[in-house]
């Protein structure tokens, strides 16, 4: 599985805007982008994903770079609700494997009020 | 509330013991996949259903673990002669297919003492 890169933590203050960084420098071209994230005691939930083109919904915003090489997750205002680990993942696009999400440590976001 | 369901919530047993950890998925979803996941850490894969039958069962530590799906519905998760390394939270998510969103349950927290 091709892996990513996340920074460990980043803080935020409420109402704000927040960038969450994600390196997939061996991306491949059917590897699509996922993110989830685990608010505490929780499972996992489904955040948005993306190919090739910027994706918008009612959560969060993924700007993904032209060669692919990196993308990042915004939440256009971050509440105290946001705070949760997340993870950015690559899924196969086809194939035998498309069905794995293969997870990392992902980025502990902690939102200050 | 038509979510994954995961019980035991909570479960402790002592070393040696068998367990059963058990996952109502989404009603209609087809696939279904365990992951396990240690303290600080991601969740990691250990088996994956499609239906009935475990396409990829390849996250299993040993054969200690074994899951089934006699129905193509619920799950259950067993493990026999539990040893201390096996405590972790056990997750469960369902999809509708093989590479759709993933919905995840809260996951049961196994202690071994």
């Amino acid at each position: 599985d091709a892996k990513t890169t996340q920074p460990n933590s980043m803080e935020s203050n409420e109402e704000e805007p927040v960038h969450l960084p994600c390196n997939h420098s061996t991306i491949s071209g059917t590897d699509y982008i996922h993110w989830y994230r685990q608010l505490p005691s929780q499972g996992p939930e489904y955040v948005i994903h993306g190919l090739t083109s910027n994706v918008n919904n009612r959560m969060a915003s993924l700007a993904i770079a032209e060669d692919r090489k990196s993308s990042t997750l915004i939440l256009h205002r971050a509440t105290l609700r946001d705070a949760a680990v997340y993870y950015c993942i690559l899924r196969e696009n086809s194939g035998g494997s498309n069905y794995k999400l293969t997870f990392g440590k992902g980025t502990l976001l902690t939102v200050n009020p | 509330g038509a979510g994954v369901s995961q019980t035991p919530s909570n479960k402790v047993t002592e070393k040696g013991k068998y367990v059963e950890l058990r996952c109502d998925p989404i009603s209609g979803h087809t696939a279904l996949y365990w992951y396990r996941q240690s303290l600080g850490q991601g969740p990691e894969f250990l088996i994956y259903f499609q239906g009935t039958g475990a396409a990829d069962d390849s996250g299993l530590p040993n054969d200690r673990f074994f899951a089934v799906r006699p129905e193509g519905s619920v799950s259950t998760l067993k493990i026999q002669r539990t040893e201390r390394g096996d405590s972790a939270v056990y997750l469960c998510a369902s999809s509708f297919s093989g590479n759709t969103e993933a919905f995840f349950g809260q996951g049961t927290r196994l202690t071994v003492v």
